[in-house]
C-alpha cells in the first residue's frame, strides 16, 4: 500500500496522559500536513512539515501539542496531558511538493478519544 | 468573512438528478482548487482539481471555476446514493505554506 499510513486508527487515553499519533507519507512525498476534525466540524489545519523542519505551525495550540518529521521514520504528532476537548479525528496528509497545485492525499486518520 | 464558504446543507436530491455544490473564497490569490469527498467516519478523498477558469469534466463530475467572481462549483450528474457524502472545497494560494484551507463542507444525500 503506497498510500498515507496513519496509526493507530483508534486511540483511547485518559485525561492527563500523552497521545502519540504517527504518519508515514506516500512514497516519494516529503511534505506532511496534520489536520484536526472535531465532530460535526470541518478540517482545521494544524501544522506543515518537511523532513526535519517545521514549515508552518500556525494552527497548532500553543501548549501541549508538538509535531516532528525526523530524517528517518514517520511524522509524529504528540499531545501531552490530553483533555476531553482533544477528542477528535486527526488526519495526516502528504504531497509530492509544496506547490499550490499539488493536491494533498490523506491517510485514514487517528480517532482519539479522551476519557 | 470566512475564508471559504460552502452552501449550507444538508442538500438532498433524488437519484438521477444533478447535484450542485457551491463554494466561494475570499483570497483573490487562490490559483488551484480542489474538491474532496468525505464519507461519514472516513478520510477526505480527492475527486477533482481545477486550475483555470471554465469547466472541467471527469465522468459524472464537472468542476466550474470563475476567479473573477471568486466562485467554484461542483456538479454531479446522474446522482447515485453512493454519492451521499460531505463535499469539501479547498482553494490553494501560491506561496502559502498552509497550502489548503477547507470549507466546512456540504452534506449531500441522494435519495433512492
Amino acid at each position: 500500500n503506497a498510500g498515507v499510513m496513519q496509526n493507530p486508527r483508534h486511540l483511547v487515553r485518559r485525561r492527563g496522559q500523552e497521545a502519540r499519533l504517527r504518519c508515514s507519507p506516500m512514497k516519494g512525498h516529503s511534505h506532511v500536513y496534520w489536520y484536526r476534525q472535531l465532530p460535526e466540524e470541518g478540517l482545521k489545519f494544524m501544522v506543515y512539515l518537511q523532513k526535519e523542519n517545521i514549515i508552518d505551525e500556525s494552527g497548532m495550540p500553543k501548549e501541549r501539542f508538538s509535531a516532528e518529521f525526523p530524517k528517518e521514520g514517520p511524522s509524529i504528532l504528540r499531545i501531552q496531558q490530553v483533555v476531553r476537548g482533544d477528542s477528535a479525528a486527526y488526519f495526516c496528509a502528504s504531497s509530492s511538493t509544496g506547490a499550490h497545485n499539488s493536491p494533498l492525499h490523506f491517510g485514514n486518520g487517528t480517532r482519539l478519544t479522551v476519557t | 468573512q470566512k475564508e471559504v464558504e460552502q452552501n449550507s446543507g444538508p442538500l438532498s436530491v433524488p437519484e438521477g438528478a444533478i447535484a450542485s455544490l457551491n463554494c466561494t473564497y475570499s483570497d483573490r490569490g487562490s490559483q488551484s482548487f480542489f474538491w474532496y469527498r468525505q464519507y461519514s467516519g472516513k478520510s477526505p478523498e480527492l475527486i477533482m482539481s481545477i486550475y483555470s477558469n471554465g469547466d472541467k469534466e471527469d465522468g459524472r463530475f464537472t468542476a466550474q471555476l470563475n476567479k473573477a467572481s471568486q466562485y467554484v462549483s461542483l456538479l454531479i450528474r446522474d446522482s447515485q446514493p453512493s454519492d451521499s457524502a460531505t463535499y469539501l472545497c479547498a482553494p490553494s494560494v501560491p506561496g502559502s505554506a498552509r497550502q489548503l484551507t477547507f470549507g466546512s463542507g456540504t452534506q449531500l444525500t441522494v435519495l433512492p
